[in-house]
């Protein structure tokens, strides 16, 4: 089945460093996004990018399709951005199972 | 919009006994998916339906585990004969055909 590997495992950085955040996938991906999980909280939708570069805010996502892999940049990061960093893609063969990486754990020290 | 809703929030059960979750989507999405969250498994893909129709339920443990959508604004999680291991954080989601996936806030089980 489809795989989704992310990178790194854990990241701290001091208030207002810029974090990097790959994510690397099996198959070719129709569907890549961004996903960030404060501890005890849901899920929210970060970005939604299957392929380019888009931006929102202080995050930059660049997928580039052929070569299966998406990163995220945090710039100027904020302790508010402490949490977890998940990559999701779904295949595009046919299947709409979204599969998700372990994530990118990021603490932001002051 | 009220956004994907899920109960119960928090769930304590016997071991042995049956586990029903509840999840209401997102109005006009047509998408939902059921996944299971823990520390050690991370986030697992258990079943999905498109337009109320069963898609994909590969990641479902086969013997306990059933998933129904019987109607466009809701969908259950059962579980029978719940067992420790399957404490988790059962999250359910919904999304438009090939588009952004929400979630819910998640429902907690704890069998003890």
């Amino acid at each position: 089945g489809q795989q989704v590997q992310q990178s790194p495992a854990s990241l701290v950085l001091q208030e207002g460093e810029n974090a990097e955040l790959q994510c690397n996938f099996s198959s070719t991906a129709t569907q890549l996004q961004w996903f960030y999980q404060r501890p005890g909280g849901s899920l929210v939708s970060l970005l939604y990018n299957p392929s380019g570069t888009k931006h929102t805010g202080r995050l930059t996502s660049t997928t580039v399709t052929k070569e299966r892999r998406s990163s995220l940049h945090i710039s100027s990061s904020q302790i508010t951005d402490s949490g977890t960093y998940f990559c999701a893609m779904e295949p595009d063969y046919g299947n709409e199972k979204i599969t998700f990486g372990a994530g990118t754990k990021l603490t932001i020290k002051p | 919009n009220a956004g994907v809703i899920q109960t119960p929030r928090h769930k304590v059960t016997g071991k042995g006994q049956e586990a029903t979750l509840w999840c209401e989507p997102i109005s006009g999405h047509s998408a939902v998916f059921w996944y299971r969250q823990t520390i050690v498994q991370g986030l697992e893909f258990l079943t999905y339906f498109r337009n109320q129709a069963p898609i994909d339920d590969s990641g479902m443990p086969k013997e306990r585990f059933s998933a129904q959508m019987p109607n466009q604004s809701h969908s259950t999680l059962k579980i029978q004969s719940t067992q420790p291991q399957d404490s988790a954080v059962y999250l359910c989601a919904s999304s438009l055909a090939g588009n952004t996936l929400y979630f819910g806030e998640g429902s907690r089980l704890i069998v003890v």
